[in-house]
């Protein structure tokens, strides 16, 4: 079942303007991650935020957490056209048993117009 | 290091056929993981592996689909008989993995299966 839902389903941009993607989750986590995904590629690791943390920064991409609201926004400032891909969160959760599990979202899709 | 390698990157086979998928982790990640990606349903956790041990394989649609990690460098995804419903994007991933909030994923570049 999917824990994380991106937000929107699909964003098309500007080159240099700034996206911003949200990811809603239903149960308590342990970190939450951002990957993005070229087409016809695997997905790289973008960010980790721990449950701990409200906000975190790398590079051009700043990630915020709200576990109140179960919510994290992804912003990735000054696009370029090799941004374009899409970007999935991930909520990394204890599944019992001294496991843990990562699950994706449906990812929002970034289009960057040069 | 080459990364999570996954073999064949393309399978095209008809109903009914055997279907096995390869991955070989990261040298040092301890943990293994099968997705599958649909257009549908998104990206699935099928199974994974700690320690070449499957901890977990809720996500194993059906008996059809087995998985196995003989060693620590190889894995398989094995399925039989396959269906045109089973038609994805099968990606391995692994982990160094270690508990909380370890979980950071190196993805292979995936096998893309179709069943006629």
């Amino acid at each position: 079942s999917q824990q994380g839902e991106e937000d929107p389903q699909a964003l098309s941009i500007q080159e240099g303007e700034n996206a911003t993607m949200n990811c809603s989750y239903k149960t308590s986590i342990n970190n939450l991650q951002w990957y993005r995904q070229n087409s016809g590629r695997g997905l790289v690791h973008l960010i980790l935020i721990r449950s701990n943390e409200r906000e975190k920064h790398s590079g051009r991409l700043r990630v915020t957490l709200d576990t109140s609201k179960k919510s994290s926004s992804l912003l990735i400032t000054a696009s370029r056209a090799a941004d374009t891909a899409s970007y999935f969160c991930a909520t990394d959760t204890y599944s019992g048993a001294g496991s843990y599990q990562l699950t994706f979202g449906k990812g929002t899709k970034l289009s960057v117009i040069p | 290091d080459a990364g999570v390698i996954q073999s064949p990157r393309h399978e095209v086979t008809e109903m009914g056929q055997e279907v096995t998928l390869r991955c070989k982790p990261i040298s040092g990640h301890n943990s293994l993981f099968w997705y599958r990606q649909t257009m549908m349903r998104g990206l699935e956790l099928l199974i994974y592996f700690n320690n070449n041990v499957p901890i977990d394989d809720s996500g194993m649609p059906e008996d059809r689909f087995s998985a196995k990690m003989p060693n620590a460098s190889f894995s398989t995804l094995k399925i039989q008989p396959s269906e045109p419903r089973d038609s994805a994007v099968y990606f391995c991933a692994s982990s160094l993995g270690g508990g909380f909030g370890a979980n950071v994923l190196t993805f292979g570049a995936g096998s893309r299966l179709t069943v006629l």
